[in-house]
């Protein structure tokens, strides 16, 4: 149980162009789901909390019209990266909470490499 | 504000070695703590929680881990390591709010 998955697992795109990521949880629901972003060799820097009909909260220093989150319903999420840039190539992952406000279950992770 | 720091950033050793990597973190009220860890190219996987209770808490693969509350400390520990425990481990920890604030990671590698 408590399998999150994420889609795609890896994308490549051109400078300027926009991507879109989901993240599923696929058998529990989550009102709460998490996204992070990993580069090479550091720890999991939280960008945003998603809540299922609600805004997203972002960290500190994320952008917010940049990184576009959406939680449609109670098992999926996603996270837009407008106009991508090289600089925003990383390792995003996401976890999902299932409502024991202690344990996150976390995805495969998609890797977004801008060109 | 919350903190996780990790000491060991790349800890090497022989297999049936035994562990152990540092965790602390910087949080004046109740926390609750984790031990995550990432195999190459592959994802985050829990091995272990400390909620509350025993300070001694059990995980998956013969791993454990102490919560020593007056050093702030959630310390790893394995008695004799294999091959196929080579990953990064983090330690993460979450105290009043629901975000979870991981520590560096500490990269593991085991030589047969």
């Amino acid at each position: 149980g408590a399998v999150v998955s994420q889609h795609p697992s890896w994308v490549i795109c051109k400078s300027g162009t926009s991507v879109k990521i989901e993240c599923r949880s696929l058998d529990f629901q989550a009102t709460t789901m998490f996204w992070y972003r990993q580069f090479p060799k550091q720890s999991l820097m939280l960008m945003a909390t998603s809540n299922e009909g609600s805004k997203a909260t972002y960290e500190q220093g994320v952008e917010k019209d940049k990184f576009l989150i959406n939680h449609a319903s109670l098992t999926l999420s996603t996270l837009t990266v407008t106009s991508a840039h090289p600089e925003d190539s990383s390792f995003y992952i996401c976890s999902a909470d299932p409502g024991n406000g202690h344990e996150q279950f976390f995805g495969p992770g998609t890797r977004l490499t801008v060109l | 504000a919350q903190s996780v720091s990790q000491h060991n950033h790349h800890v090497i050793l022989s297999e049936a070695a035994s562990l152990e990597l540092g965790c602390n973190y910087s949080y004046g009220g109740t926390v609750n703590l984790f031990w995550y860890v990432q195999y190459p190219g592959q994802h985050l996987q829990l091995l272990l929680k400390y909620f509350s209770g025993d300070p001694l808490v059990k995980g998956i693969k013969g791993f454990e881990a102490e919560f020593i509350k007056s050093k702030f400390s959630f310390n790893l520990r394995k008695p004799s390591v294999q091959w196929s425990d080579t990953a990064e481990y983090f330690c993460a920890v979450n105290g009043d709010t629901d975000k979870l604030i991981f520590g560096t990671g500490t990269r593991l590698q085991v030589f047969p």
